[in-house]
């Protein structure tokens, strides 16, 4: 069973970057892709994209290409997210899932991420 | 992309009481990829239902799945305290979309 745990709440000035990592813990860590999941305050939850640490290879929703970046670093189970050119919009917890045959198994606790004048 | 539309948006039931859950797809899901989600305040989502009508491990036989092609249901055959939630449908034929979920809340 993996176990993710995230790092901590992030305040961003718009126009910075951010980069949330998700360590791995518990299982083998490339038998799952790492997706990444947000959800703006109240709403829904809108997948971002997802990294295949065996493969080395990233696979970004439409809505975030050119503005996402996702790695992962085999040797400590970490995955990270980096999110550039951040909007008031992208305010949002953002979560890590490891993924099996695209459903979201296992979570991390959530990041929360704010973007602040 | 698939567009997930879930209905009711909200709806308020009594402990005991069934609930169904209507998620509709803007066209055929591929394999009836289609999984469940429920999620309480300040936690993560929590996976229950997978590939339109398998219980995830450990989810409770109360919560079952069904559907094929464009329109799949999660039904609570007797609602129990813990399980007022919202609850998401996904798909992942293609590109992951989720619905934008249904609120459960105690009547």
């Amino acid at each position: 069973q993996l176990h993710l745990v995230q790092s901590g709440a992030e305040v961003k000035k718009p126009g910075s970057s951010v980069k949330v990592s998700c360590k791995a813990s518990g299982g083998t860590f490339i038998n799952y892709a790492i997706s990444w999941v947000r959800q703006a305050p109240g709403q829904g939850l809108e997948w971002m994209g997802g990294f295949t640490p065996i493969f080395k290879t990233a696979n970004y929703a439409q809505s975030f290409q050119g503005r996402v970046i996702m790695t992962a670093d085999k040797s400590t189970g970490t995955a990270y997210m980096e999110l550039t050119s951040l909007r008031s919009d992208d305010t949002a917890v953002y979560y890590c899932a490891g993924e099996r045959s695209g459903t979201f198994d296992y979570w991390g606790q959530g990041t929360l991420v704010t973007v602040s004048p | 992309e698939i567009v997930l539309t879930q209905s009711p948006g909200n709806v308020s039931l009594s402990p005991g009481e069934r609930a169904t859950l209507s998620c509709r797809a803007s066209q055929s899901v591929t394999a009836n990829n289609v999984a469940w989600y429920q999620q309480k305040p300040g936690q993560a989502p929590r996976l229950l239902i997978y590939a339109a009508s398998n219980r995830a491990t450990g989810i409770p036989d109360r919560f079952s799945g069904s559907g094929s092609g464009t329109d799949f249901t999660l039904t609570i055959s007797r609602l129990e305290p813990e399980d007022f939630a919202v609850f998401y449908c996904q798909q992942y034929g293609s590109s992951p979309t989720f619905g934008r979920g249904t609120k459960v809340e105690v009547k």
